[in-house]
């Protein structure tokens, strides 16, 4: 079974630009969550996808945004960039959001915002 | 709200040495904890995981208790290899529902590094 992929691996925006990142869960996988991993912040949660509805959201500003589509698959989309938005992007599946279901992560976007 | 303290690192070990990283946490709930593993340039691998109190996750050598008695699952190998050089994480989810749907909280990683 294929994992969890993300497109695309590597980035280089400028600041103001907006950026889309996909994201492809494992097949039958219906949540999907998104990450953003920094040396400063460490692994920060972003928001969670269910059923194309948006459980769970961290605390990032408005700019953060996302969305699921009928078929699971995921994308998230950063207005306005800012140099702080670099970092790498990270993507996870799980068959539903129990607690007791692990998350598989994806490799991951990486963001550079010059 | 929850929160996950890793022992600071970075830890440097020669091969065949034993390893602990030390981790804590507060959660509401009943939370899961989670040891994930990030090589360069990869994504996190779950490694082992306790979805309940005196649950003892095991995998590749390495293991870790959950002990509800002092918040903390910390991971333990007995003889590390130059292969496990890595980025380790403790983690936790919970089921405390609304908020923690889909959410993992993380602790700050813990860097290792094996020597021949």
């Amino acid at each position: 079974k294929a994992g969890v992929t993300q497109t695309p691996r590597y980035l280089i925006k400028t600041r103001g630009q907006q950026v889309t990142l996909s994201c492809s869960p494992i097949s039958g996988h219906r949540s999907v969550s998104w990450y953003q991993q920094t040396p400063g912040q460490g692994l920060q949660f972003l928001f969670e996808y269910f059923s194309e509805t948006q459980r769970n959201k961290g605390n990032f500003p408005g700019r953060f945004s996302g969305r699921q589509f009928s078929n699971s698959r995921s994308e998230m989309n950063v207005s306005t960039l800012e140099l702080g938005d670099s970092a790498l992007y990270l993507c996870a599946s799980s068959l539903e959001a129990s607690p007791y279901n692990e998350q598989f992560f994806g490799p991951g976007t990486r963001l550079t915002v010059l | 709200g929850n929160s996950v303290t890793q022992m600071e690192g970075p830890v440097t070990l020669s091969e065949e040495a034993f390893l602990t990283i030390n981790c804590t946490y507060t959660a509401t709930g009943y939370p899961s904890l989670f040891w994930y593993v990030q090589y360069p340039g990869e994504g996190l691998q779950l490694l082992l995981k306790a979805t309940k109190a005196d649950d003892k996750g095991s995998n590749k050598g390495f293991e870790a208790t959950y002990r509800k008695e002092t918040t903390s699952f910390h991971l333990e190998k007995g003889s590390v290899q130059v292969s496990d050089s890595a980025v380790y994480f403790c983690a936790l989810t919970s089921n405390a529902g609304g908020t923690s749907y889909g959410k993992l909280t993380f602790g700050q990683g813990t860097i290792l590094t094996v020597h021949p």
